[in-house]
């Protein structure tokens, strides 16, 4: 059974750095493209980063390029977000998701975590 | 980046009846090499992560009953209930992956029971 289970969140100052860790198992998460998406209370889903499976190629989203840098260690089977000059519209519940391709993408997700939010206020 | 505009933002329709959700991609999802449109659809409840509903616009996942049905191609899709349940009561998402630098969601439709 595929699992993804999330974890880091929680309340941080504006400017404030937080890592989230996203444990994968019952698939080969080496073979595996991995996303960050995040929801702030109330709102749309936002896709906020991707990386490729051996974690050569990274994306983001333009609202948290140059702040934020996602990860991998594919010996722990876990997904990382680091993030860094928080603000308060990153306020949001963040998903970790598996996306379906291996090789060429990114393509749809069908795994998703249930999510850990974070909170950015003073 | 590519836009996703869904409509309408919510919709309330009877026990047994057809729901009907629109979305709208501001440039072309459908790749020429391959003829697929890269379109996929979630459904969310409160409280709970998206579940995968239906890829390359129409293929459902597996699982998913067969009252969901996705259709379109280019910059035109929708995901359409055919006899809508109370556990569809929900928000839908479409997502575009044709993009390389990363995918986008539209905004959501609320489905509920009128």
């Amino acid at each position: 059974e595929v699992q993804l289970v999330e974890s880091g969140g929680g309340l941080v100052q504006p400017g404030g750095s937080l890592r989230l860790s996203c444990a994968a198992s019952g698939f080969t998460f080496s073979s595996y493209w991995m996303h960050w998406v995040r929801q702030a209370p109330g709102k749309g889903l936002v896709w906020v980063s991707r990386i490729n499976s051996d974690g050569s190629s990274t994306s983001y989203a333009d609202s948290v390029k140059g702040r934020f840098t996602i990860s991998r260690d594919n010996a722990k089977n876990t997904l990382y977000l680091q993030m860094n000059s928080l603000r308060a519209e990153d306020t949001a519940v963040y998903y970790c998701a598996k996306d379906t391709t291996m090789i060429a993408g990114p393509s749809y997700f069908d795994y998703w975590g249930q999510g850990t939010l974070v909170t950015v206020s003073s | 980046d590519i836009v996703m505009t869904q409509s309408p933002d919510s919709l309330a329709v009877s026990l047994g009846e057809r729901a009907t959700i629109n979305c709208k991609s501001s440039q072309s999802v459908l790749y020429s090499s391959n003829n697929k449109n890269y379109l996929a659809w979630y459904q969310q409840k409160p409280g709970q992560p998206p579940k995968l509903l239906i890829y390359w616009a129409s293929t459902r996942e597996s699982g998913v009953p067969d009252r969901f049905s996705g259709s379109g191609s280019g910059t035109d899709f929708t995901l359409t209930i055919s006899s809508l349940q109370a556990e569809d009561v929900a928000v839908y998402y479409c997502q575009q992956y044709y993009s390389t630098l990363g995918v986008t969601f539209g905004g959501g439709t609320k489905v509920e029971i009128k």
